[in-house]
């Protein structure tokens, strides 16, 4: 079974610096995706970046980036420039691909890191 | 972006009633939806994933009669809960997979549900 484990129950920034949540997850397989997801107070969840993990090019989005590092099986978000907006509950993410490449889709998530960005 | 909706977004009703929860992919065609309860300031918890035409598989500790998943077309899924109690009341969230090929997956996600059983 996969798990996923977000060790940072609550995180604060002030506006306009960068913050880094963290992420390990344990999987015995080899194919597979890591997402972060963000859920604001709305409660939608709002995806904020995705990485394969057969490709060693950390994935980046904007002000987004994620450190992969997967032989220590780690993932974190990197927020630079942090704004009021980005104040959410951030959720680290697994799936499997199978061996044919195509997934189920069934996501495994952590148990989320509440992000407070102070202006 | 792909969109998925869900009706109602909230909904109140009396213990002993069922409840009927739509989501529906709206620009594209979703062979696979997911449904998910969230508990305030929890993670998510996968209840089911629901297939087009064929029957959902429920995860562990879910009780197929209780909540009871169809998923008749590539764009709709309904979640019905029956004979509802108080610890029914929590946050349903449905997210739908994409129908592509690749390797580009990704889930899209529904507003949620908040369901209040008196």
């Amino acid at each position: 079974a996969q798990t996923v484990t977000q060790s940072q129950p609550e995180m604060s920034v002030q506006e306009a610096e960068t913050v880094t949540l963290s992420c390990t997850y344990d999987t015995s397989e080899s194919n597979y995706y890591l997402f972060w997801y963000k859920q604001p107070p709305s409660r939608q969840m709002i995806l904020v970046i995705r990485q394969e993990a057969y490709k060693q090019q950390n994935a980046t989005e904007n002000r987004f980036s994620v450190n992969f590092q997967k032989a220590a099986k780690s993932f974190s978000l990197k927020i630079s420039d942090s704004q009021l907006g980005d104040t959410a509950m951030y959720f680290c993410a697994f799936m499997i691909l199978n061996a044919g490449g195509t997934s189920y889709g069934k996501l495994t998530f952590g148990q989320g890191t509440i992000l407070t960005v102070h202006p | 972006g792909a969109v998925v909706s869900q009706h109602p977004s909230r909904v109140i009703c009396k213990s002993g009633t069922s409840v009927k929860i739509e989501c529906r992919s709206l620009d594209f065609q979703a062979t696979t939806m997911f449904w998910y309860r969230q508990f305030p300031k929890k993670s998510l918890m996968l209840m089911a994933t629901s297939n087009e035409g064929s029957k959902a598989t429920y995860e562990q500790g879910v009780e197929k009669d209780k909540f009871l998943i169809n998923h008749a077309s590539l764009t709709l899924s309904t979640l019905t809960v029956t004979s509802a109690h108080p610890e029914d009341s929590s946050f349903y969230i449905c997210s739908a997979r994409a129908r592509t090929t690749g390797y580009q997956e990704t889930q899209y996600f529904g507003p949620g549900t908040r369901l209040l059983v008196l």
